[in-house]
């Protein structure tokens, strides 16, 4: 199992350039997460999805959009790219459950907005 | 809205030394986890607490959550250099039907050989 993926790795965009972020998980999983996590600030929550078709704002969700269309694919849309949005962007990805569950993280895409 | 604080936000030991890191919640959670996260990669699971007052440990990891469910702690013995990283708690409700976690500010630990 490769758990979770992210594509691209790394990014430089111009300020007004948008772009996607891909996040793959093969674990079933049914709960997904986009997290931006800049320094001194942790992860904060961006959107989330509890199934296939369904979305909801999380902490941060201004300037983004997101999609997920098939269960084991979460996008990440920033369709006008500002220099506040440069920042790591994790996704992750759990189980259902009413008692808590660990998120399994991807390894990050670095985005630079000049 | 709920926080979640962590401190300290920076510490730096000598190999052989401990550590520990306090976590803050506003509100009353349901379960608190921990994550690491090393140098450049991901953050990754290290264990969920659950029942108020309880103690778990992982080797040298000694891991509480308070009796009141608003705080927690993390406490390595005698850290080695494989320990270097950035550790979070990340809190979670009651009602918790989409499994949210709100993450700590996080504590950077450096260890010194």
């Amino acid at each position: 199992n490769a758990g979770v993926t992210q594509t691209p790795k790394f990014r430089v965009l111009k300020t007004g350039q948008s772009m996607t972020l891909l996040c793959a998980q093969d674990m079933n999983h049914e709960y997904m997460y986009w997290y931006r996590q800049d320094p001194g600030m942790g992860l904060r929550l961006i959107h989330y999805s509890v199934g296939e078709g369904t979305t909801a704002k999380g902490e941060v969700p201004d300037g983004y959009n997101v999609s997920r269309l098939k269960k084991q694919n979460f996008l990440l849309g920033l369709e006008s790219a500002a220099p506040s949005q440069t920042s790591v962007y994790f996704c992750a990805s759990s189980r259902r459950t009413s008692g808590g569950m660990t998120q399994y993280f991807g390894p990050g895409t670095r985005l630079l907005v000049l | 809205g709920q926080q979640v604080m962590q401190i300290p936000q920076y510490q730096h030991v000598q190999e052989g030394e401990d550590f520990t890191t306090y976590c803050n919640s506003s509100t009353t959670l349901s379960n608190i986890q921990w994550y690491k996260q090393r140098p450049g990669g991901h953050p990754v699971f290290l264990i969920q607490l659950v029942k108020s007052g309880e103690v778990k440990k992982q080797k040298r990891l000694t891991f509480q959550f308070g009796e009141a469910k608003k705080n927690s702690s993390l406490h390595i013995t005698a850290t080695q250099t494989t320990d270097v990283g950035t550790y979070f708690c990340a809190g979670g409700n009651y009602g918790g039907a989409t499994n949210k976690l709100i993450f700590g500010t996080g504590t950077l630990l450096a260890v010194q050989p």
